[in-house]
């Protein structure tokens, strides 16, 4: 089964909104969890790297005040896409690491959510 | 110089055929290989790592060479179900414990009846 739940998987808004989605590491405790979005017919590339308890680290190009993370368990990762614009409709995807290695998790393996498809009109 | 390069593919062939992907990588510290695939609107789900002495996991093959930063992964007796985008991954250290992924742009492959 699932050991990562993305949520909400689809999501259709207006441009100017918010939008929040969530990330949930299922009965085991990530410290550290990614993001990614993924434009089409293009790889995944990592958005920022976020810490529980700490400020999230945003790869070079990624604006921080647009993306906010907030990591404020073990099990719960979010980002919101502030003032969401249609240049920002992409597929974002968030992955844990197994570090603990609960539930028999590879430790050196990231699970990965099943991503939400943002459409911005 | 894109950190992971991959074949740009598409590759179309018949069921049954064995096909084979490559990759390199630039960044000498990465430290570990992963084949992922990824099928259409779908997040990546792991198909193997990738080990120096190579491995096998049933029809499919990987191996890495790191002196070259190449990797490799073979698939044996393709069947329609493979048909997928395969993402070529390295990892690296980051910040502490944890550890970035570095995605190739991926090959599609489709197996034709």
């Amino acid at each position: 089964g699932a050991v990562v739940s993305q949520h909400p998987s689809w999501v259709i808004c207006k441009s100017g909104t918010s939008v929040k989605i969530e990330c949930r590491s299922l009965d085991f405790q990530a410290t550290t969890m990614f993001w990614y979005r993924q434009f089409p017919k293009q790889s995944l590339m990592l958005m920022a790297t976020s810490n529980e308890g700490s400020k999230a680290t945003y790869e070079q190009g990624v604006e921080k005040d647009k993306f906010l993370i907030n990591h404020a368990s073990l099990t719960l990762s979010t980002l919101t896409v502030t003032s969401a614009h249609p240049e920002d409709s992409s597929f974002y995807i968030c992955s844990a690491h197994g570090l603990a290695g609960g539930r028999g998790l590879a430790k050196n393996i990231q699970y990965f959510g099943a991503g939400t498809r943002l459409s911005v009109l | 110089r894109k950190e992971v390069e991959q074949d740009p593919g598409p590759f179309n062939v018949p069921e049954g055929a064995t096909v084979a992907f490559n990759c390199t990588y630039s960044n000498s510290a990465s430290q570990s290989f992963f084949w992922y695939r990824q099928d259409c609107r779908k997040e990546p789900k792991l198909l193997m790592s990738v080990y120096s002495s190579g491995n096998e996991d049933g029809r499919f093959t990987a191996q890495l060479n790191r002196a070259s930063q190449y990797i490799s992964l073979l698939i044996r007796d393709s069947k329609l179900s493979d048909s997928a985008t395969y993402l070529c991954v390295v990892n690296r250290r980051s910040s502490g414990s944890a550890r970035q992924l570095t995605f190739g742009s991926g090959t599609q492959l489709t197996v034709l009846p």
